[in-house]
């Protein structure tokens, strides 16, 4: 059955630091997400994508975040300059058509993201 | 907010019995979520109910949709060692908002 997969698994950075995680998701989707969770916290929105560009964003998603579909196959989240308060597991989703159309959104094993 | 909170945030119960998990929100929805997380890994969906559904089985779940009380829940049956996980509900609120809205979770714990 064909996921999301998501590279690495486990990331330590320093603080002020550029990181990119990586997704690739499912191959036939054309809506993709970006959430974070915080240890013991809820899972958030960060940022959905569609057709090329940023179709929503959270507060969170600030201008230290950036998304980019670099080729056909892969979807990234790049945060510029990493704050401790970065750290966080990361999950990349997608689906086929937008959740308003009561759409099954996939997520990916995610990112564990640790900030030093 | 536009989601409530999940109630129990946690829950105990022995293998075989009954597992009951409710979830509020606050605001009109699309469609609502039940996702499943064990211990630190990633999110796998379960079931997902539209608006104008009551009642929707998958194996041993059941989901309920009561949008008079904008409430749901999630009865898993004959619970099962294996079920121990984290269980949250999200939403998809209505009104063009593409994406979901989670809320904080329950955690189960099937002894056996």
């Amino acid at each position: 059955e064909p996921e999301v997969t998501q590279t690495p698994s486990h990331q330590v950075t320093q603080m002020g630091q550029e990181v990119i995680l990586r997704c690739v998701p499912i191959s036939n989707h054309l809506y993709f997400y970006w959430y974070r969770q915080i240890l013991g916290q809820k899972v958030e929105f960060l940022v959905s994508f569609y057709n090329n560009e940023i179709s929503e964003k959270s507060e969170i998603f600030d201008d230290q975040f950036s998304v980019e579909r670099p080729d056909g196959s892969n979807f990234t989240l790049k945060i510029r300059s990493t704050k401790l308060e970065d750290s966080a597991m990361y999950f990349c989703a997608s689906s086929v058509k937008s959740p308003l159309y009561a759409e099954t959104q996939y997520f990916g094993p995610g990112t564990r993201l640790l900030v030093l | 907010s536009q989601q409530g909170e999940e109630d129990p945030q946690a829950l105990s119960i022995q293998e075989g019995e009954n597992a009951t998990m409710n979830c509020s929100y606050k605001t009109s929805i699309n469609n609502l979520q039940w996702y499943r997380q064990n211990s630190g890994r990633g999110l796998v969906h379960l079931i997902l109910i539209r608006s104008n559904e009551r009642e929707k089985h998958s194996g041993r779940l059941r989901v309920t949709l009561d949008t008079s009380k904008k409430s749901s829940s999630l009865l898993i049956t004959a619970s099962r060692a294996a079920d121990t996980a984290s269980y949250f509900c999200a939403i998809v609120v209505s009104g063009g908002y593409n994406k979901l809205i989670f809320g904080a979770g329950t955690r189960l714990a099937v002894h056996p």
